[in-house]
């Protein structure tokens, strides 16, 4: 069954340092993609990132990028430069396949929450 | 502004009564998803549909449906109401039937039940 594990409930890092999040994933489903959305205490859902399971190369925008390591099953994002906005909480998810028979759903993880000291 | 409208932004009801969530999807966009956000169970998929039809159903409860209309735009029905169903409700949209261009997402509902 598809999951999504990640394992920080809570992470801390000083203003303008890099900060890793950690996700993992499971999936027999050879196409997939994976998400990071960032959820400030406002509530809404902005997405951040996004990895297909093809992609030769690991995704970056902007201060954000992807640690795409397919044979551990983990799609690490990495938050360079962190600003005080960066504190939220931080969500990886997974849509499987392209075929006829998917749908598309996501499938969540529990969230990273990431505090970011002046 | 996301391009997916949600109302009410917050609804706050008493037990044993009935809601009805909106939520208009981006421009061009035919899928719709609703996500439920609680604090025990996190981030669930509800129930899809997609110019239409009923597409695909997740940890949906039958006090809960949904249904979307021929202008595209969807609602999230819950009677019923039990304390237990407070939590954020997400709606995102998606222009292909898989998701395969990215989803937008609403800000989304907020339901207290006391």
């Amino acid at each position: 069954a598809q999951k999504i594990t990640q394992t920080q409930p809570g992470m801390f890092v000083q203003e303008k340092e890099a900060v890793t999040l950690d996700c993992t994933y499971d999936t027999s489903d050879p196409s997939y993609g994976l998400f990071w959305y960032k959820q400030p205490s406002s509530g809404e859902m902005i997405f951040l990132i996004y990895q297909g399971s093809y992609d030769q190369q690991n995704a970056t925008e902007g201060r954000y990028s992807l640690n795409f390591q397919k044979a551990r099953k983990s799609a690490n994002l990495v938050i360079s430069a962190s600003q005080l906005g960066d504190s939220a909480m931080y969500f990886c998810a997974m849509r499987e396949g392209k075929g006829s028979s998917n749908t598309g759903k996501l499938i969540f993880g529990q969230g990273t929450t990431l505090q970011v000291k002046p | 502004d996301s391009g997916v409208t949600q109302t009410p932004k917050h609804l706050i009801t008493a037990t044993g009564q009935r809601v009805t969530l909106r939520c208009s999807p981006r421009s061009g966009d035919l899928s719709v998803y609703w996500y439920q956000q609680s604090l025990d169970q996190g981030l669930q998929f509800l129930i899809q549909y997609y110019n239409g039809e009923e597409r695909a159903k997740g940890n949906i409860l039958e006090r809960f449906s949904a249904q979307q209309f021929p202008d595209l735009h969807s609602e999230l029905n819950l009677s019923s109401l039990e304390l237990g169903d407070s939590a954020l409700y997400f709606c995102a949209s998606s222009v292909a039937r898989t998701g395969v261009y990215g989803y937008t997402f609403g800000s989304g509902t907020r339901l207290t039940v006391v």
